[in-house]
């Protein structure tokens, strides 16, 4: 089954503890996308991929990392998380054309305390 | 300016009326247009897309594109009580190569 696996589904933490939010796809998709939605706010991109260590900041990429080592995964990391990362975070991925259709993981909620 | 614009909601229909949801774009380029429906605490999925101007109908709902007014619709007939959800408005923004989403328009189908 063509689906993208997001882990975990639900993460409460503190202020300063590193964090890492995995994802994979198994479609052999090259684009890949990390968004957050707040109420109000819709989906904000946070990174994306267009390949195997090809990766660009979105919107709001400020307080994350992400890796792009394999075309199946990726993490997204919160070196140091705060308060205002608390959200519910998205990972996405597609082929590469415009018109390709966008597969979602299920979601993280992600609490920082 | 926002890249992508949905008239706020919420939208309140009653069963069987159509809802009608608006989505205005920034980016005079833009070549696809996409409608997502998410429901309460499920990931979005997508309903429709839409790639040149004019209607494009599938089942119940009607996706109508007008470039010119930068301007995307969606229509959903004979609305369902299983119809209530948020729908995102999505543009690819090509400047970029990235998909931008707009806040959403939560509509709730009243039986």
């Amino acid at each position: 089954e063509a689906q993208v696996t997001q882990n975990p589904r639900y993460l409460i933490t503190v202020t300063g503890k590193k964090l890492t939010v995995t994802c994979s796809q198994n479609m052999n998709h090259e684009y890949m996308s990390w968004y957050r939605q707040d109420p109000g706010l819709g989906l904000r991109q946070i990174y994306y991929s267009m390949n195997v260590e090809v990766t660009d900041k979105g919107d709001v990429p400020e307080g994350y990392k992400v890796s792009r080592k394999e075309k199946r995964n990726f993490p997204l990391i919160l070196e140091s998380p705060s308060p205002n990362q608390t959200s519910l975070y998205f990972c996405a991925s597609s082929g590469l054309a415009t018109n390709e259709k966008l597969f979602f993981g299920s979601g993280t909620q992600l609490s920082v305390l | 300016q926002k890249e992508v614009e949905q008239n706020s909601g919420p939208l309140s229909v009653p069963e069987g009326a159509i809802a009608s949801l608006n989505c205005t774009y920034s980016d005079r380029v833009s070549q696809s247009f996409f409608w997502y429906r998410q429901y309460s605490g499920k990931s979005p999925e997508l309903i429709m897309s839409i790639y040149s101007n004019g209607d494009k109908e599938d089942g119940r709902f009607t996706a109508q594109l007008n470039k010119a007014s930068q301007y995307v619709s969606l229509l959903i007939r004979d609305s369902q009580p299983s119809d209530s959800a948020t729908y995102l408005c999505a543009v690819n923004i090509l400047s970029d190569y990235k998909l931008s989403f707009g806040a959403g328009t939560t509509v709730t189908v009243r039986a």
